[in-house]
């Protein structure tokens, strides 16, 4: 059964900071990435998703992440936060084919003003 | 609009006793999942049903039970069984490309 790593729990950053948080997979076939938001008090919402090309995709709000196969890593990055990106991120990894999304167990970020 | 939505959004129970919990889409996708959402743990898959009439165990099914009787609706029933079900129950709608979406959350505490 695949797995999904996010190893950062609680990062804490400065307005302006670079971000990347890491998200690593166990699984070695096809798979579809994705990484979700959850603003406090919102739903669950997507940020961005990787199904096949670029592995460098492009999401809301500035984010961007890079899928890298050779080493099962999905992590995610924005170059200059702001106190609005204060949120647990989640992410998640689908067998191609298979029903089931499996998540990480989210890593919360906290931004300073 | 189009989305997901549960109700209510808190709920609250005596221990011993069953507590189902709503979920119903207009997104007119054909899968639905149930989630439970703890800190620290991420999102665990209770049920999911890829088609009406249909549903499949997840990853924590015990003291859980499901029926997909319409496309729209995915009802969870929380049973006395369920050894801890204060937690946060999340309902998601999966379109072709499976992209989730997501209602708002049920906070069920159990006293």
């Amino acid at each position: 059964a695949q797995s999904v790593s996010q190893h950062n729990h609680h990062v804490i950053l400065s307005e302006a900071a670079s971000l990347e948080l890491g998200c690593n997979y166990s699984y070695g076939g096809t798979v579809n990435l994705f990484w979700y938001v959850q603003y406090p008090g919102q739903h669950l919402q997507l940020l961005l998703k990787y199904f096949s090309g670029d592995p460098l995709v492009k999401g809301i709000k500035g984010f961007e992440a890079e899928f890298i196969k050779s080493k099962f890593s999905f992590n995610l990055r924005k170059p200059s936060v702001q106190w609005s990106d204060t949120a647990e991120y989640f992410c998640a990894v689908n067998v191609f084919g298979n029903e089931k999304l499996t998540f990480g167990t989210g890593t919360r970020l906290t931004i300073i003003p | 609009d189009g989305g997901i939505t549960q109700s209510p959004k808190y709920l609250f129970r005596k221990e011993g006793q069953n507590v189902t919990l709503s979920c119903e889409q207009n997104l007119n996708h054909d899968a639905m999942y149930w989630y439970r959402q703890d800190p620290g743990q991420g999102l665990r898959l209770i049920y999911y049903s890829q088609i009406v009439n249909d549903f499949q165990k997840g990853d924590i099914a015990e003291g859980y039970s499901v029926s997909r009787e319409k496309k729209e609706s995915f009802p969870l029933t929380v049973t006395s069984a369920q050894k801890n079900p204060t937690a946060f129950y999340l309902c998601a709608s999966r379109d072709r490309t499976y992209e989730q979406y997501f209602g708002p959350g049920t906070r069920l505490t159990v006293t």
